[in-house]
């Protein structure tokens, strides 16, 4: 049990294009979805928290306009790069919890490659 | 909120070699986890040690969560080339922080046959 989907797994776009991810929990509910990025051989950093029906809670220095977050259903959340740029490129993962202080459950996560 | 520092960074060892990675506070925490990531992929949840001085077996690998709250350990008895991955702790921002976690840095281990 616990499985979290995230899609695509790998992207590679130009310079300015607009990146939509998808994390999704398949056999669970989660009233809460969040977002990190990883840089190669460093540990996770949360960007947001995302909570169903509500607005995401965006990290110190994480840019809300740049990354946008929307959590639909307490299945679904989806994390969109907007006119990504090189810099963008990153290791995208998200994960789901079904309650507040028990473990998170980990998608794939999306390696993203911006030209 | 919550900070932890974990050590060490890199670790190489030889297959049958023991291996430990540790992770300290600076304050009480509520809890601490524990999760794997195998080269490429995700983080996976390990376990969650919640009392003071537990010790929690999971095969060859043990945790402990010290008296005060303040520090835990991971250890792999007899290393495996399975065993390859990265080793983070992680801990409960605090608050209402909705259960986020702040991860250490994570250990990263190689295991060389």
């Amino acid at each position: 049990g616990a499985v979290v989907s995230q899609h695509p797994s790998w992207v590679i776009c130009k310079s300015g294009t607009s990146v939509k991810i998808e994390c999704r929990s398949l056999d669970f509910q989660a009233t809460t979805m969040f977002w990190y990025r990883q840089f190669p051989k460093q540990s996770l950093m949360l960007m947001a928290t995302s909570n169903e029906g509500s607005k995401a809670t965006y990290e110190q220095g994480v840019e809300k306009d740049k990354f946008l977050i929307n959590h639909a259903s307490l299945t679904l959340s989806t994390l969109t790069v907007t006119s990504a740029h090189p810099e963008d490129s990153s290791f995208y993962i998200c994960s789901a919890q079904v309650r507040q202080h028990q473990p998170q459950h980990f998608g794939d996560g999306t390696r993203l490659s911006i030209l | 909120g919550q900070q932890v520092m974990q050590i060490p960074q890199y670790q190489h060892v030889q297959e049958g070699e023991d291996f430990t990675t540790y992770c300290n506070s600076s304050t009480t925490l509520s809890n601490i986890q524990w999760y794997k990531q195998r080269p490429g992929g995700h983080p996976v949840f390990l376990i969650q040690l919640v009392k003071s001085g537990e010790v929690k077996k999971q095969k060859r690998l043990t945790f402990q969560f010290g008296e005060a709250k303040k520090n835990s350990s991971l250890h792999i008895t007899a290393t495996q080339t399975t065993d390859v991955g990265t080793y983070f702790c992680a801990v409960n921002a605090g608050g209402t922080s909705y259960g986020k976690l702040t991860f250490g840095q994570g250990t990263i281990l190689t295991v060389h046959p």
